[in-house]
């Protein structure tokens, strides 16, 4: 059965440096998202990718945030300089896309646990 | 008011009985209602999913969904051990066909032998 990979599955980094956590998604979805879970905290979004775009983003996907779709298969979140407040499971999901708005379902990938030193 | 709410549990029940999880959700524009299951450092991994009103039914788990009274439920029959998990309630919008989902803090589920 097809599904959404990522890695690294771990990344230490420190304080300022610059991460990029990769995702392969299911390879007939059309929509890419990414949400973080800070830990013992619920499931939050951060931004969802169509046709080499952002679609939505929230209130944390700031400018130290960016989403790249760098060939047919991967695709990426860089955090251009990380703080301690960064570190949380990064999970990608991807949905087909062929359904009504907001009927697609998403698939999630087994996630980046990210620690921020 | 939180947009997806979820007693967080934990909610024990022995193994072989049913387990009820329940869930609300404030914006009645939402189109589309999902259960997602969190076993402990994993990912969320999509056991239902449900868009009208009524019962939905996929082997042990059936999804109920209320729209007049902004409710989402979860049954699961004959629980197992395995069945141990946080469950996730999570509502998309629908806007678009790239809208978010919106998790719950879900609830806690023991099963116990």
């Amino acid at each position: 059965e097809p599904e959404v990979t990522q890695t690294p599955s771990h990344q230490v980094t420190q304080m300022g440096q610059e991460v990029i956590l990769r995702c392969v998604p299911i390879s007939n979805h059309l929509y890419f998202y990414w949400y973080r879970q800070i830990l013992g905290q619920k499931v939050e979004f951060l931004v969802s990718f169509y046709n080499n775009e952002i679609s939505e983003k929230s209130e944390i996907f700031d400018d130290q945030f960016s989403v790249e779709r760098p060939d047919g298969s991967n695709f990426t979140l860089k955090i251009r300089s990380t703080k301690l407040e960064d570190s949380a499971m990064y999970f990608c999901a991807s949905s087909e896309g062929l359904g009504l708005a907001g009927y697609n379902e998403q698939f999630f990938g087994p996630g980046t646990r990210l620690t921020v030193l | 008011q939180k947009e997806v709410e979820q007693n967080s549990g934990p909610l024990s029940v022995p193994e072989g009985a049913i387990a009820s999880l329940n869930c609300t959700y404030s914006d009645r524009v939402s189109q589309s209602f999902f259960w997602y299951r969190q076993y402990s450092g994993k990912s969320p991994e999509l056991i239902m999913s449900i868009y009208s009103n009524g019962d939905k039914e996929d082997g042990r788990f059936t999804a109920q969904l209320n729209k007049a009274s902004q409710y989402v439920s979860l049954l699961i029959r004959d629980s197992q051990p395995s069945d141990s998990a946080t469950y996730l309630c999570a509502v998309n919008k629908g806007y678009s066909s790239a809208s978010k989902i919106i998790f719950g803090s879900g609830t806690r589920l023991s099963i116990r032998p």
